[in-house]
Parts: C-alpha cells; structure tokens; sequence
C-alpha cells in the first residue's frame, strides 16, 4: 500500500519562508509531485522530483530524499496569495497511478 | 485553447439516481484519471485508462464505472450502489511527467 503523511496545517507571515514536509512508504515509487490547491478549485502543478536533490522554480523549490522516502516544499517570499493547500503526491510504477497525501493547508498572514 | 474541461460545475442529483460527469481534454494526452476529493482530504482515485479502450479501478471504484471511447473523452457514471456519492470529481489527464486537472464537479446528492 501506499503510505503519505503531511502535516495539516501550518501558519506563516507574509514575506517569510516556510517549508512543508512530505513523508512517504511505497512500492515502485516513480517520482514526487507538489501540488497547489486554492479553496474550490482544481490542483494545479507545482513541480516534482525523481532523483534526489533539489529543484528550484522562481520562489519556490522541491527537495526529495528516496533512501529516508522524504521530501520538502519551500515557499519563499510568501504572499497572501500563496494561500491555499499543497498536495504531496507520489507516482507508483509503470502504471503511472498516482496517490495524495491530505494536503497541507497553509495559512499566509500579513 | 488546450485543457481539461468538466461539466457541469456544479451537479443536484437526488437520491438513487444515476450521473454520469462528463471530462474532455485536447491535449493528446494518453492516459487519463478520476479522482474524488472528500472536504480536508486528499484525491483518492476512481478509475484511471492509460489508452483508448482500456481502463482499470482504482482504490474506490465500487458504485462508479466509466468509459473510454475516444482518446478525448473519458466520462465518469456514479451510480446509486455508491453510498456516499455527494464529493467534489476531479478529472486529470496525463503528460509524459505529470497530471493536469480539470476544473472539478462538485456533485451533491440530495
């Protein structure tokens, strides 16, 4: 089975930095994803990870760590926009199945 | 315009009927997904179909079934047999990396 644990919410200031962790266990792993999910919507892509190390998009950057089965989410700069909740979802295997962690509601205060 | 749509936004059924949600991309994209989202939860998947004629459960398929005629359309029936059908349908097709979501029907069932 799948196993991927976020934590459930987390507050941070606008202009701060702020780092969301990401645990999993699971068989034929193929890959990490973050994604941001305002109230409503539709997730939208935010990166993700097959090798270890760090991916760095403007403000934001994904690190993944296959042997500890850990990755983390880092916002930068935050903005009240930043809002919303992040999904840390893993890719299994050849068939490409994917499986969401509940998601991290992150709360940006001026 | 290239992407995901869903229709409706917003679906009233009333209890024992049968719905089905439609979902259409024109990305070109191969495989195709269903997910429900239940409030403070993460996507748990439906039903997926990696090619044309194809398509295997997911973790939740029972009270659901699909179809898979065309490559740009992947329709999602919920049918009485699922006991608690009032949830937010996502459908996401997918790149040679990642998913992109469509919009989401938010089906209650009265």
């Amino acid at each position: 089975g799948q196993n991927i644990d976020q934590p459930t919410e987390m507050t941070a200031t606008e202009g701060a930095i702020v780092q969301i962790n990401c645990t999993y266990q699971t068989s034929g792993f193929n890959g990490l994803f973050w994604y941001q999910q305002h109230a409503g919507e539709a997730p939208t892509f935010l990166s993700y990870n097959v090798l270890d190390g760090l991916e760095e998009k403007g403000r934001f950057s994904s690190f993944l760590s296959r042997s500890k089965g850990y990755s983390y989410l880092l916002l930068k700069e935050l903005q009240m926009k930043d809002s919303a909740s992040y999904l840390c979802a893993v890719r299994q295997g050849n068939f490409n199945k994917f499986y969401f962690g509940s998601g991290t509601k992150l709360n940006v205060k001026p | 315009d290239g992407g995901i749509t869903q229709s409706p936004k917003y679906l009233f059924r009333k209890e024992g009927q049968n719905v089905t949600l439609s979902c259409e991309q024109n990305l070109n994209h191969d495989a195709m997904y269903w997910y429900r989202q239940d409030p403070g939860q993460g996507l748990r998947l439906i039903y997926y179909s990696q090619i044309v004629n194809d398509f295997q459960k997911g973790d939740i398929a029972e009270g659901y079934s699909v179809s898979r005629e065309k490559k740009e359309s992947f329709p999602l029936t919920v049918t009485s047999a699922q006991k608690n059908p009032t949830a937010f349908y996502l459908c996401a097709s997918r790149s040679t990396d990642t998913q992109y979501f469509g919009p989401g029907t938010r089906l209650t069932v009265l």
